[in-house]
């Protein structure tokens, strides 16, 4: 039993770059989230997906979308990288009240 | 909307000194409440939580007891390590009869980054 896992651990982009970032669990959990960490800011919501097929925007959804493919994976792409999504990103499943949380993303955007 | 106040560090301690973050909080409900754990390098883990008024939550030598009179939920342990040194996160969930997920699944708190000394 792994929990959430994300792929990949670091990544450095040029502006204007695209890229996926993966993320999968294996609880069997209905809900998962995309968060994103910045110093100071704590952790901010990006997208969430309630269930298979659904997803909805967060409290900063510009700039990204997402994808929830199957019960176990929900991705977070990014169509233009810019320099203020520089950032860690984590990604979250959710078993009633309690929140499970992948390793994170770092992505530095130059 | 839904809020969480906490004490910003960093804070920084002496090895078996006693430890108290404060975290104060807004909903419009009944929340649930929780601290979360961050290790250097690594996801968010929950601690402790706790889902009704005066309910005590406990984990590895913390503590928070919810006081809904003083809408808190301050996190203390007795005798802090260097290896609890972390950034500390307090949050809440407001979905009264909720069974899913959703935007007001958790509510954060910024953080409080500890730091413990030999």
């Amino acid at each position: 039993n792994a929990g959430v896992t994300q792929t990949p651990k670091f990544q450095v982009l040029k502006t204007g770059q695209s890229m996926t970032l993966q993320c999968a669990q294996d609880m069997n959990h209905n809900s998962m989230y995309w968060y994103r960490q910045d110093p100071g800011m704590g952790l901010r919501l990006i997208y969430y997906s309630a269930s298979e097929g659904t997803t909805d925007k967060g409290e900063v959804p510009n700039g990204y979308n997402v994808s929830r493919l199957n019960k176990r994976e929900f991705s977070l792409r990014l169509e233009s990288a810019a320099p203020s999504q520089t950032s860690v990103y984590f990604c979250a499943s959710i078993d009633e009240d309690e929140q499970y949380f992948g390793p994170g993303t770092r992505l530095t955007v130059t | 909307g839904d809020s969480v106040t906490q004490m910003e560090g960093p804070v920084t301690l002496s090895e078996e000194a006693f430890l108290t973050i404060n975290c104060t909080y807004t909903a419009t409900g009944y929340p649930s409440l929780f601290w979360y754990v961050q290790y250097p390098g690594e996801g968010l883990q929950l601690l402790l939580k706790a889902t009704k008024a005066d309910d005590k939550g406990s984990n590895k030598g913390f503590e928070a007891t919810y006081r809904k009179e003083t809408t808190s939920f301050h996190l203390e342990k007795g005798s802090v390590q260097v290896s609890d040194s972390a950034v500390y996160f307090c949050a809440l969930s407001d979905r009264v009869g909720y069974s899913g997920g959703g935007a007001d699944g958790l509510t954060f708190g910024k953080g409080t980054h500890l730091i413990i000394q030999p």
